[in-house]
Formats: structure tokens, sequence, C-alpha cells
């Protein structure tokens, strides 16, 4: 079946430094993908939607110049959030769509940021 | 605004009771309704989805979810359950306007 890997699982990092979070379709070709932000016992919050080669489009609310996105390659989509701070931590999940089936998320298994 | 909403945050069943999940959404028009479960530690799955057709849409692992469309519901059903249905399951519109989830848990 398709699967989204995330890298790093889990990471811990300075407040004002940027973090960088990979989302790789590994069999497949994503058309695009999707970022996602999860809170504690809330849902699920799209940030923001990526087609390979062009712009990301942010939802309302979203820093683009915060939460940077780029689709470089229809494997992969890199997430980096900038000068980190404790109210970006969170719980960020990737999802991507294949080209063939394109009414399907296929997800990642998310990235848990922490910003001290 | 388009929302979705789930009733129950947390569920505690024993094994073989009946589940039913609530799921309502706030808008009218087409419909595109998704059922996702999160297993501990797993990524998010597809359990079933409904575009149009039959209002009764079978998924995966016994589960079913039945459109209403009066009652602008798509609740998620399974007859008897079993341990291995611990998990939290996620309703969505479109993909993309996400209930906040039901943590299910089964008692053996």
């Amino acid at each position: 079946g398709a699967v989204v890997s995330q890298h790093p699982s889990r990471v811990i990092c300075k407040s004002g430094t940027s973090v960088k979070i990979e989302c790789r379709s590994l069999d497949f070709q994503a058309t695009t993908m999707f970022w996602y932000r999860q809170f504690p016992k809330q849902s699920l919050m799209l940030m923001a939607t990526s087609n390979e080669g062009s712009k990301a489009t942010y939802e309302q609310g979203v820093e683009k110049d915060k939460f940077l996105i780029n689709h470089a390659s229809l494997t992969l989509s890199t997430l980096t959030v900038t000068s980190a701070h404790p109210e970006d931590s969170s719980f960020y999940i990737c999802s991507a769509i294949a080209r063939q089936v394109t009414d399907t998320q296929y997800f990642g298994p998310g990235t848990r940021l922490t910003v001290l | 605004a388009q929302s979705v909403s789930q009733h129950n945050h947390h569920v505690i069943l024993s094994e073989a009771a009946s589940l039913e999940l609530g799921c309502n959404y706030s808008y009218g028009g087409t419909v595109n309704l998704f059922w996702y479960v999160q297993y501990p530690g797993q990524h998010l799955q597809l359990l079933l989805k409904y575009f149009s057709g039959d209002p009764l849409v079978k998924g995966i692992k016994g589960f079913e979810a039945e459109f209403i469309k009066s009652k602008f519901s798509f609740n998620l059903r399974k007859p008897s359950v079993q341990w291995s249905d611990t998990a939290e399951y996620f309703c969505a519109s479109y993909q993309l306007i996400w209930g906040a989830g039901t943590k299910l848990i089964i008692k053996p």
C-alpha cells in the first residue's frame, strides 16, 4: 500500500531556531501534499496544501513566512518552522494524494515538535 | 463556516458490544465524508468514505457508516467490537475539515 514517511519523528529545539520536517511518499508519486497541525485533544487543523512545483496554498491564519513549505519533487515536501517559539510546539502531520488515486489521503506518522 | 462535530470524545465498551460513533457536518450541497482510524502508535488510516450513491457504506475491518442527509449525519457503526478496535476515530469532510476525534477503548 501507499506509504508516507516523516522525518524526524520527534524534535526538540531552542526558541528562535528553525526546524525542518520532511514528508516523503515512498512508493508513489504525490501530486498534492497536505500539512496539518494537531493540538492535544483537538482535531487536525489543515495548515497548507502544496502541489509539486508550485507555491503552497495556506489556510487562513497560518503565517506563510513562519511555516515555509517546499514541494520540490513528486515524492518530497518539507515544512520549515522558522524562528520557532514554544507556542509552535505541536504534532505536525503530513499527508499525500497519489496521482492515480485522488480521493484518498495517505498519512505520515507525524512529527512531535517541542520548542523550549 | 463548514465544520464537523463528533459527539463523544471518549467511549468505553466491552468486547462484543455494538458501536456507534456520531458525526455531524454543518453544510449542505455536495458531501465528501470520511472516517479515519488511528491505532496507538500508528498512522491515520482510511476506514471508509462516502461521496454519493448507497448511503450505507461498508469499510474495512467490519465497520460501516450511514449517511443521513436530513440529519446531516454520518455515523460510524460496528455490530460487535473487538479489543483490537481500541483507537482514535476521526470523521472528516473533504478530508480537510476534521472532527475532534473519539477515543474508543475496548475492555477485554
